[in-house]
């Protein structure tokens, strides 16, 4: 199965600054990888589809790039209810595996 | 709105079963998969495997394949997950997830998850 390397496990940032978080597979998934956002005590929510597409009613600041193993997710302008853990998915290849999450934190 | 709600907290010895049931509404039950994923404490999300809604094929990770089965209960727009033979390593959320692709649609074996249950902690201790 396709493992999904997120890096940094933790970032530190304060609101307005950019956020980038990182998320590598081991073998090429194409465009078919995601981005969810889970805060604490929260089920996860879908924010990017397809690598770049952002779901409905995701904010624009939230952009996502990449395609065959690196992708990148961007958040351009940190707000305060943005600090939560980030996790990438990924569907090309059966099973669908996801990464190990980025901890975004209030520096 | 689509919205998928979960039934409530279990807490189960080792070798025990456990059944959560996920109910949707906001759209028509039958046009879309659910997945269960559940999420270890500290750990990162693992899917577990996929039902439809339709016909009620299903897709199973190996991981669980033997221990899992999930369920459908179209008059009540209800899925169901049962897991058997506990060990203390199966504490965790346990989450239903709807695809966001609608059958008819699906391009691959597994699709993405929008949207998601609110989550069943389930705790396996003796």
């Amino acid at each position: 199965e396709i493992v999904l390397t997120q890096s940094p496990a933790t970032l530190s940032l304060s609101p307005g600054e950019r956020a980038t978080l990182s998320c590598r597979a081991s073998q090429s998934v194409s465009n078919y990888l995601a981005w969810y956002q889970q805060k604490p005590g929260q089920a996860p929510r879908l924010l990017i589809y397809d690598a770049s597409n952002r779901a409905a009613g995701i904010p624009a600041r939230f952009s996502g790039s990449g395609s065959g193993t690196d992708f990148t997710l961007t958040i351009s302008s940190l707000e305060p209810e943005d600090f939560a853990v980030y996790s990438c998915q990924q569907r090309r290849i059966w099973p669908p595996t996801f990464g190990q999450g980025t901890r975004l934190e209030i520096k | 709105q689509v919205q998928l709600v979960q039934s409530g907290a279990e807490v189960k010895k080792p070798g025990a079963s456990v059944k959560v049931s996920c109910q949707a509404s906001g759209y028509t039950f039958t046009t879309f998969g659910i997945n269960w994923v559940r999420q270890a404490p500290g750990q990162g999300l693992q899917w577990m495997g996929w039902i439809s809604a339709y016909n009620g094929d299903t897709n199973y990770a190996q991981k669980f394949q033997g221990r899992v089965t999930m369920t459908t209960d179209t008059s009540a727009s209800t899925v169901y997950m049962e897991l058997r033979s506990l060990r203390s390593d199966d504490t965790a959320v346990y989450y239903c997830a709807r695809d966001r692709n609608p059958l008819e649609l699906r391009s691959l074996r597994s699709d993405w998850f929008d949207p998601w249950g609110q989550g069943t902690l389930v705790t396996v201790s003796s």
